[in-house]
């Protein structure tokens, strides 16, 4: 099974800075990593599929980089309503498709 | 863009059985394009992918649950459904229901969880 070990695992961050989050998957995925966003109470949104590219609706401050083994997901300046955990998700190799356990992106 | 919602009970006994069903709309459950998926969340935990069935029926377990594990697909309801037997306090979770949709609008593939119900809580109680 591939764990995705996401980092750090709370980011303390203001409107308006730049989000780095981190993922990092226990063997070579290529490109098949995807990144969600969950707010309380609600279900996860994909935000980025294949790494790099924004699903629908994704606003242009969100981007994903990365293959292999190590991938970033960016937030370029912050919003309000960005503070969420986001997963990172693989289907490389599967079953099963893991998830990482999160990244809690909270309001500093 | 679909449209999926869960249904079944919130509480249910331990060493019986879980069942939940997803009604898919905005869309047909034969679409080639998608898979039909289960995941679930333990209370202030990660998301666990449970298992995937396509519309002709095959399906795929997450290895760990895959003896207890049911999923089959309703295709004139538009519904797949999940059965998950012996259960215990460890079962009590969300569930979610989510498409797996294989491509994109441009036709790239996409292989992500891009749709996804509300999710319904089951408690696993006496």
């Amino acid at each position: 099974e591939t764990v995705l070990t996401q980092s750090p695992a709370t980011l303390s961050l203001s409107p308006g800075e730049r989000a780095t989050l981190s993922c990092r998957a226990s063997q070579s995925i290529s490109d098949y990593l995807a990144w969600y966003q969950q707010k309380p109470g609600q279900p996860p949104r994909l935000l980025i599929y294949a790494a790099s590219n924004r699903a629908t609706g994704i606003p242009a401050r969100f981007s994903g980089s990365g293959s292999g083994t190590d991938f970033t997901l960016t937030i370029s300046s912050l919003e309000p309503e960005d503070f969420a955990v986001y997963y990172c998700q693989q289907r490389s190799n599967w079953p099963p498709y893991t998830f990482g356990q999160g990244t809690n992106l909270e309001i500093k | 863009q679909l449209q999926l919602q869960e249904s079944g009970p919130g509480l249910v006994k331990p060493s019986e059985t879980l069942s939940l069903t997803c009604t898919v709309s905005g869309g047909s459950i034969r679409n080639r394009s998608y898979f039909w998926v289960w995941v679930r969340q333990r209370p202030g935990k990660g998301l666990e992918w449970i298992g995937s069935i396509y519309y002709s029926g095959g399906t795929n377990y997450k290895p760990a649950l895959k003896s207890r594990v049911t999923i089959s697909v309703d295709t004139s309801n538009n519904q797949f459904s999940l059965r998950l037997t012996s259960v215990t306090a460890a079962d009590t979770a969300v569930y979610y229901c989510a498409s797996l949709g294989l491509y994109d609008r441009s036709g790239f593939s996409q292989n992500s969880f891009d749709s996804w119900g509300q999710g319904t809580l089951v408690t696993v109680s006496s």
